[in-house]
């Protein structure tokens, strides 16, 4: 079955890249997800990604693909106080189903 | 516009007792979802419902859960009897079935539920 793992924590300094890591197990996932959790708040998504595409680039955030390792990871640049949040790497297998399969999500901390 | 709502945001109950959870999703989105989160866990998938097909119940831990779509749009979740491993955030989430981002689905603040 789908398993999507990622890191729980991960502390950086204010102004420095932060680069979140996920590993999937499905080799027929088709899209790939970035989404954040705000304390108090659901989920909104971040950025995606097809599984035809090794690298999408969205301002700060960098989503880098590496399917034949099936590893996914999000990088921040100049990261902010306000990027503090849980980020959720998550998978699904489109083709018109929409089950989505999350992560446990990982845990930025910004440190000022 | 307005988001995918949830109510109540809070709900404390005695163990035992039955709880409604309700959603109101995006106006127009045909697919709602939703997940669990417990302390420490991930997001667990409990239901899908996609406009008038079947929904997919295969996340639903127990029978003691169940979830109905009025009218292709409210949503609600019963949990019967309720336990104390129920303690959770209960978050949904809606989608467009097609789009311009077919596969963003926006998320509600979500329902903690606590069981005492």
């Amino acid at each position: 079955g789908e398993d999507v793992e990622q890191s729980l924590f991960l502390s950086v300094r204010e102004g420095d890249s932060s680069v979140i890591n996920c590993t999937y197990t499905d080799s027929s996932s088709t899209y790939l997800y970035w989404y954040k959790q705000e304390p108090g708040a659901g989920l909104q998504l971040l950025t995606y990604i097809f599984s035809n595409m090794d690298m999408k680039q969205d301002q700060r955030l960098t989503v880098l693909l590496n399917k034949k390792d099936k590893h996914l990871s999000l990088r921040i640049a100049d990261t902010q106080t306000g990027d503090s949040a849980i980020y959720f790497c998550a998978e699904s297998m489109g083709g018109g189903y929409q089950k989505v399969t999350f992560g446990i999500g990982t845990k930025l901390q910004v440190i000022p | 516009g307005a988001g995918v709502s949830q109510s109540p945001s809070n709900k404390v109950t005695e163990k035992g007792k039955d709880v409604e959870l309700r959603c109101d999703p995006i106006s127009g989105h045909t697919a709602l979802y939703w997940y669990r989160q417990s302390l420490g866990q991930g997001l667990e998938f409990l239901i899908y419902f996609q406009g008038n097909s079947a929904p997919d119940k295969s996340g639903l831990p127990s029978d003691r859960f169940s979830a109905e779509r009025t009218g292709g749009s409210v949503s609600t979740l019963t949990i019967q009897r309720t336990q104390q491993e129920d303690s959770a955030v209960y978050l949904c989430a809606s989608s467009f079935r097609t789009g311009p981002k077919p596969y963003e689905q926006y998320f509600g603040p979500g329902t903690r539920l606590t069981v005492t």
